[in-house]
């Protein structure tokens, strides 16, 4: 069963680092997405992405993060400068059609020292 | 802004006790209720999408209902394997195709 991927599968940086995370989406979906989990704390909606533009991102999106689609076949996930509270788990989703189920990725564990 | 209510935030029951965990829910017009399996440490996994009220949905030993306010994820007879927590979302119908996420029921099968 088709299934996306993540890396890496933990991450550990310096405050104000950059970090790219990648995601290897279902290859027949069109509609790619970003979530975070902080520790103890509910999935939270980053970003969503499709036909090579952000269609939607949530307040935590700031300028800090962007996404990207830079072969067709993996999407990214950038932070330009870490903070502390960046330390999260980072999921990436994908979906064949707008209202269609996201199957998410394991996930990448950052934590941002 | 939508809201997601999941109740009870933990649940411990023996092997074969069956129960059932709630997800109340307030959106601007619901697109679809979708329940999730995550296992620590791991992504969230695809259950369940609702789509209207009355409808429901089953698989294995979990059932999925859905009314105008809330949906149920009813367990029956329970294995250690269910551990896990549940989670609900929901997406509306304002455009945006996000998931809206409740903070879980963390489920406990004990032998």
């Amino acid at each position: 069963e088709p299934e996306v991927t993540q890396t890496p599968s933990h991450q550990v940086t310096q405050m104000g680092q950059e970090v790219i995370l990648r995601c290897v989406p279902i290859s027949n979906h069109l509609y790619f997405y970003w979530y975070r989990q902080i520790l103890g704390q509910k999935v939270e909606f980053l970003v969503s992405f499709y036909n090579n533009e952000i269609s939607e991102k949530s307040e935590i999106f700031d300028d800090q993060f962007s996404v990207e689609r830079p072969d067709g076949s993996n999407f990214t996930l950038k932070i330009r400068s870490t903070k502390l509270e960046d330390s999260a788990m980072y999921f990436c989703a994908t979906g064949l059609g707008l209202t269609d189920t996201q199957y998410f990725g394991p996930g990448t564990r950052l934590t941002v020292l | 802004e939508d809201q997601v209510t999941q109740s009870p935030e933990a649940l411990r029951l023996q092997e074969g006790e069956s129960s059932s965990l709630n997800c109340s829910y307030t959106v601007s017009g619901l697109r679809g209720l979708f329940w999730y399996r995550q296992d620590p440490g791991k992504g969230p996994e695809f259950l369940f999408t609702l789509y209207s009220a009355g409808e429901e949905k089953e698989k294995e030993r979990l059932k999925a209902t859905l009314t105008k306010k809330e949906s149920f994820l009813h367990i029956t007879a329970p294995k250690p394997e269910d551990s896990a927590t549940y989670l609900c979302a929901v997406q509306d119908q304002t455009g945006a195709n996000n998931l809206f996420f409740g903070t879980g029921t963390r489920l406990t099968v004990i032998p």
